[in-house]
């Protein structure tokens, strides 16, 4: 099993671009989502997904779209760049959405907007 | 909106030394996990706790859970220069579906 696979690993992206990062996971995990990492503030959730079809928003959703059409995809859509954007994203899945889940964490992707 | 502090945010110990991060918030959690993460990758998990009080022991660390599921601790004792790592403490919230981290705290054990 290749766990979470998250692409690419680096992105450099000037302001106004717009992106997709890709997620993906092989165990079937009904849970799935998406987190930023910066400095100083730990993690913080930007979507989540209970299922295929169903999306939600976490505490810093604005700027980033998802969608979540199959059980083992996941990507987030960054609509128009801004530099407030560079981080590290890291996207996560679990068995169910159950509280207590062990979350599987990808490798993550280090953007930059220039 | 839920948050956890983390403290310390920086520690830099020598090898053999003991040392206690803390976990605290003013919110409830329904479960409270611990995450190691190593430079370049994603956090790994180490233990869920879920009951108030509830104490658990992975080798030289021990975790525990506050009785009032408001905060927790983590402890190592006689550190070791392979514990060098960011640790992160999580929430889960009672209504499910969303993780609240903490802020990490950076663990540098020298040898």
């Amino acid at each position: 099993n290749a766990g979470v696979t998250q692409t690419p690993k680096f992105q450099v992206l000037k302001t106004g671009q717009s992106m997709t990062l890709q997620c993906a996971q092989d165990m079937n995990h009904e849970y799935m989502s998406w987190y930023r990492q910066d400095p100083g503030m730990g993690l913080r959730l930007i979507h989540y997904s209970v299922g295929a079809g169903i999306t939600d928003q976490g505490e810093v959703p604005n700027g980033y779209n998802v969608s979540r059409s199959t059980t083992e995809d996941f990507p987030l859509r960054l609509l128009s760049a801004a530099p407030s954007q560079t981080s590290v994203y890291f996207c996560a899945s679990s068995y169910s959405w159950t509280s207590g889940e062990k979350l599987f964490f990808g490798s993550g992707t280090q953007l930059s907007v220039l | 909106t839920q948050l956890l502090e983390q403290s310390p945010q920086f520690l830099s110990i020598q090898e053999g030394e003991n040392l206690t991060v803390y976990c605290n918030s003013s919110s409830v959690f329904s479960s409270l996990q611990w995450y190691r993460q190593e430079p370049g990758e994603g956090p790994v998990l180490l233990v869920t706790v879920v009951t108030g009080g509830e104490v658990k022991k992975l080798k030289r660390l021990t975790f525990q859970f506050g009785d009032a599921r408001k905060d927790s601790s983590l402890h190592i004792t006689a550190a070791q220069p392979g514990d060098t790592g960011l640790y992160l403490c999580a929430g889960g919230t009672l209504e499910g579906g969303k993780l609240i981290f903490g802020q990490g705290t950076e663990l540098s054990v020298k040898p």
